[in-house]
């Protein structure tokens, strides 16, 4: 099917350390990116979205960066804690639909 | 309630049998999305619907997966005659419109014996 593609399926990080995610998109049309954090057992958990028109955007500790030349998205967690530790998914949303797909996702261990 | 809620939170049938998974959306989102998540992997985009009309119903692996949505609410996702290849997390999100922030129930784990 469909899919948004991540370059590394495992980061380690020391906590404290910054962490970045990156993932390549496919769909030029794509007008809508999320990245979502997910836990065992659990469904996925919006953490940051950004537009086709921007950048960059910033939240608590999380920043993220898209590149639509390349088509390429980047997460950036700051100063990782032990509580980020999950698989963290990139999506894009097809524009003018309801299609929101996700990439294969990267696990994301913080190391104490 | 303040969140997607999705039931049963897990079901184990017989091959051949059918299942209804059931999604109780945010109140007053107007989009709704079902996704399958097998072990391991990422999530497999099914269907949305924006009130109760799924505009896109290609993500459906095959003619034995069916949606519905009534009342611009609760869904329901049937699969009839289930295989084993079936078996995985049904999640479910809604959003307040097809371009916003889609938020998650806790899904639904299927096991087809």
């Amino acid at each position: 099917g469909e899919s948004v593609g991540l370059h590394l399926p495992t980061l380690s990080v020391q906590e404290g350390d910054n962490s970045i995610i990156n993932c390549a998109y496919s769909n030029s049309a794509s007008d809508y990116f999320i990245w979502y954090k997910q836990e065992s057992g659990k469904g996925p958990q919006f953490i940051i979205d950004i537009r086709s028109n921007m950048d960059k955007r910033q939240g608590q500790r999380v920043t993220v960066l898209l590149n639509k030349t390349v088509k390429h998205l980047s997460l950036q967690i700051a100063a990782t804690q032990p509580g980020d530790s999950a698989v963290y998914f990139c999506a894009e949303n097809i524009s003018n639909t309801g299609k929101l797909i996700f990439g294969q996702g990267t696990t994301l261990q913080v190391k104490p | 309630g303040a969140g997607v809620s999705q039931s049963p939170s897990n079901k184990v049938t017989e091959k051949g049998k059918d299942v209804e998974l059931r999604c109780d959306p945010i109140s007053g989102h107007t989009a709704l999305y079902w996704y399958r998540q097998s072990l391991g992997q990422g999530l497999e985009f099914l269907i949305y619907f924006q009130g109760n009309s799924a505009p896109d119903k290609s993500g459906l692996p095959s003619d034995r997966f069916s949606a519905e949505r009534t009342g611009g609410s609760v869904s329901t996702l049937t699969i009839q005659r289930t295989q084993q290849e079936d078996s995985a997390v049904y999640l479910c999100a809604s959003s307040s419109g097809l371009a916003g922030k889609r938020f998650f129930g806790p899904g639904t784990r299927l096991t087809v014996l």
